[in-house]
C-alpha cells in the first residue's frame, strides 16, 4: 500500500482546469514532486518543490500544497495532457525513503 | 544535457538474480541520489532504492532483503541487483537521478527525480 493517496481517475473537458491531488502525512513536512507518464514512455518531471517547473514544461502546469495534501493543477488542459500522473515524496518515517502515490489517470474529454 | 543509459538481462527464470546497470552521461555524478524505480505491467511506479556517489544507500523496506545497489564512480555507473526473483518482479525498471533540496530557515525539504532512463523490461518466467 502507498503512503501517498491519489484518486485513480480524473477527467477534464478540453480547455478547462483540473486539479489532481495527493494526500499523505509526509506532505505536512515535505513537498511533493509530480510526474507525467504517457503509455510506453518513461515518466517526466512536471512540478517539484513549492511550485517549480523544469525547462520545457508548459506554464499551464502548477503545484500547491496545504496541510497533508499536494495538488497539481492544469489550467486549460490540452489533449496532449492526457496521461498518468504520479506524486512522489519522502516517506513519513523520517528516513530517506521515497514513495510514490498510486497514480491518477487523467482523461481529457 | 544529462542522459541515463540503462541495460541488463530482460528474461530471467524464478530464483535467478536480476542485474541492471545505468550509465550517466553528460553531467556530474556527485551531489545526487541515483535511484531505481519499477513499474509492473498495468500498475503504478514503485521506488526500489537509491545510492549516492559515496555509496550510501536507502532501500524500499519491502524489497530491502533482496536488493543491492552499488556504484562505480570511475565509470559514472550505478547498478541494481535483485535476488531470488519471482513472477511478481516482472516489470519495467527505470533508473533516475534524484535531487534533494534542503533549507534550514525557513525549513523546507524537497526531492525530485529530474532525469530518467528509458526503462528496461524484465520478465520472470520459467
Amino acid at each position: 500500500s502507498s503512503e501517498l493517496t491519489q484518486d485513480p481517475a480524473v477527467s477534464v473537458a478540453l480547455g478547462q482546469t483540473v486539479r489532481i491531488t495527493c494526500q499523505g502525512d509526509s506532505l505536512r513536512s515535505y513537498y511533493a514532486s509530480w510526474y507525467q507518464q504517457k503509455p510506453g514512455q518513461a515518466p517526466v518531471l512536471v512540478i517539484y518543490g513549492k511550485n517549480n517547473r523544469p525547462s520545457g514544461i508548459p506554464d499551464r502546469f502548477s503545484g500547491s500544497s496545504s496541510g497533508n495534501t499536494a495538488s497539481l493543477t492544469i489550467t486549460g488542459a490540452q489533449a496532449e495532457d492526457e496521461a498518468d500522473y504520479y506524486c512522489n515524496s519522502r516517506d513519513s518515517s523520517g528516513n530517506h525513503l521515497r514513495v510514490f502515490g498510486g497514480g491518477t489517470k487523467l482523461t481529457v474529454l | 544535457q544529462v542522459q541515463l543509459q540503462q541495460w541488463g538481462a530482460g528474461l530471467l527464470k524464478p530464483s535467478e538474480t536480476l542485474s541492471l546497470t545505468c550509465a550517466v552521461y553528460g553531467g556530474s555524478f556527485s551531489g545526487y541520489y541515483w535511484s531505481w524505480i519499477r513499474q509492473p505491467p498495468g500498475k503504478g511506479l514503485e521506488w526500489i532504492g537509491e545510492i549516492n556517489h559515496s555509496g550510501s544507500t536507502n532501500y524500499n523496506p519491502s524489497l530491502k532483503s533482496r536488493v543491492t545497489i552499488s556504484v562505480d564512480t570511475s565509470k559514472n555507473q550505478f547498478s541494481l541487483k535483485l535476488s531470488s526473483v519471482t513472477a511478481a518482479d516482472t516489470a519495467v525498471y527505470y533508473c533516475a537521478r534524484g535531487v534533494v533540496v534542503v533549507a534550514a530557515t525557513p525549513y523546507y525539504y524537497y526531492y525530485y527525480m529530474d532525469v530518467w532512463g528509458k526503462g528496461t523490461t524484465v520478465t520472470v518466467s520459467s
